[in-house]
């Protein structure tokens, strides 16, 4: 059974840093891309970050590029997201997602169940 | 970056009812056009991928079409279960942007 278990999330000040956690499981982890997406009541789901499941290639949305950045420790099924800068309008809920493919451009077929960001003073 | 649009934004309909909702890309993007349902405090749920391909498992009272800029999503005779936020995304490009939401309720 493919299980993806997001962790990291919290509360934290403007400026402030977080780095999320993806554990995955039930798959061959190294054979697919990862992903982030975010939900905001304001926006609804919003793409983040993708990695190529050999990392060779990653991409961030125009929202978080040069303060948000993708990895994967393919040696321990893993995926992260370094999330540095942060503002209110990042807080949400952050959810990994699993690619079909290699590589990113593919719809996503399992999601963790999230893992809460709330970027407050 | 392409950016994705959604009609309408929201919608009231009633068990049983069809319900049509459309996603237009700003740019063509063949047939990488996916479809999620999003339930609060629930994981997204894939249902269609390709414009047209139905995941496994998910009821044939989905359906969905299109190619090139213009999508639809068609839901033949809501269910109950069926009330939820329905988003598309394109797969494209890199990052695959997602539509702003139809959210449908209750009428």
């Amino acid at each position: 059974e493919v299980q993806l278990m997001e962790s990291g999330g919290g509360l934290v000040q403007p400026g402030g840093s977080l780095r999320l956690s993806c554990a995955a499981s039930g798959f061959n982890f190294h054979a697919y891309a990862m992903h982030w997406v975010r939900h905001t009541p304001e926006k609804g789901l919003e793409y983040i970050s993708a990695i190529s499941n050999d990392a060779v290639y990653k991409s961030h949305a125009d929202s978080v590029k040069g303060r948000f950045t993708v990895s994967r420790d393919n040696s321990k099924n893993t995926l992260f997201l370094q999330m540095d800068s942060l503002r209110p309008e990042d807080t949400g809920m952050y959810y990994c997602a699993k690619g079909v493919a290699p590589g990113p451009r593919t719809h996503f077929d399992y999601w963790g169940q999230g893992t809460l960001v709330s970027v407050s003073s | 970056d392409i950016q994705m649009t959604q009609s309408p934004s929201s919608l009231s309909a009633s068990v049983g009812d069809r319900v049509t909702i459309s996603c237009r890309a700003s740019q063509r993007i063949s047939r990488y056009l996916n479809w999620y349902q999003y339930k609060a405090g629930k994981a997204p749920k894939v249902l269609i991928d390709s414009a047209s391909n139905l995941q496994s498992g998910v009821p044939s009272r989905f359906s969905g079409s299109g190619s090139g800029t213009d999508f639809t999503l068609t839901i033949t005779s809501l269910e109950p279960e069926d009330f939820a936020t329905y988003y598309c995304q394109q797969s494209f490009t890199t990052p695959g942007s997602f539509g702003p939401g139809t959210r449908v309720d209750v009428k």
